[in-house]
């Protein structure tokens, strides 16, 4: 499986403020998706980001909030904007390593963000 | 849409004991795969196994198997000698079988406890 790595691994931020997190796997992969964990809760996925074209977002994220890049097949980024308390999470980035169905997502270790 | 419900939010087993963790999904889709994954409190999300839904044979990978019931929508966990290690949540997870750029649906998790 590839091995994923986030920066930062946690921070804490000032509302208003936008946060960017960065994803870097070490093999070129197909897919990269984003997902959200609030506290004590499941995770739910925020966008799916494809190198070469734009995010995909998933019914309750808007990319105003939540710009994604994906400038090659080895990165992206994801930006949380304008923050509110409410945004308070661990944000982890996924990978599927090719374009069949069979793909296993393998995530990386999660940034905690919390947002005062 | 698909729906995944884990109905147990809290198990707790002895050491070197069984336990079975539940889950039932919900979707209009043939193919499709399902997944169980372990989160330590280091937050790492951590593929523990995975089920074909073409696939009638159960998975297996040492002492984790699957009880997979596709006419009852049922995909249950056995961890057979139960670990420390084995502390976690416990979350199970569908993906569509379109394709890799499916992101997953999970459940809401259920928190295993190891009674040593």
């Amino acid at each position: 499986s590839a091995v994923i790595s986030q920066k930062p691994s946690r921070d804490i931020c000032q509302r208003g403020t936008s946060l960017t997190i960065q994803c870097q796997v070490d093999s070129q992969v197909t897919m990269m998706f984003w997902y959200r964990q609030q506290p004590g809760q499941s995770l739910t996925l925020i966008a799916t980001a494809n190198q070469g074209s734009e995010a995909t977002y998933e019914s309750g994220f808007v990319i105003d909030k939540f710009p994604i890049s994906r400038p090659n097949l080895t990165f992206s980024t994801l930006t949380v904007s304008n923050m509110s308390p409410e945004d308070s999470s661990i944000y982890l980035c996924s990978v599927t390593s090719g374009s069949t169905s069979t793909d296993t997502q393998y995530f990386g270790p999660g940034t905690r963000l919390t947002v005062l | 849409a698909q729906t995944v419900t884990q109905s147990q939010p809290e198990m707790s087993v002895q050491e070197a004991e069984t336990v079975t963790l539940s889950c039932t999904y919900d979707t209009s889709e043939s193919d499709y795969y399902l997944f169980w994954y372990k989160q330590p409190p280091s937050r790492q999300m951590i593929l523990v196994i995975r089920q074909e839904a073409y696939k009638q044979q159960n998975a297996t990978e040492n002492r984790f198997s699957v009880n997979f019931q596709k006419a009852a929508k049922s995909f249950s966990l056995k961890i057979s000698d139960s670990q420390l290690g084995d502390a976690a949540m416990y979350f199970c997870a569908y993906r569509s079988g379109g394709g890799g750029a499916d992101g997953l649906t999970f459940g809401k998790g259920t928190h295993l406890i190891i009674q040593p």
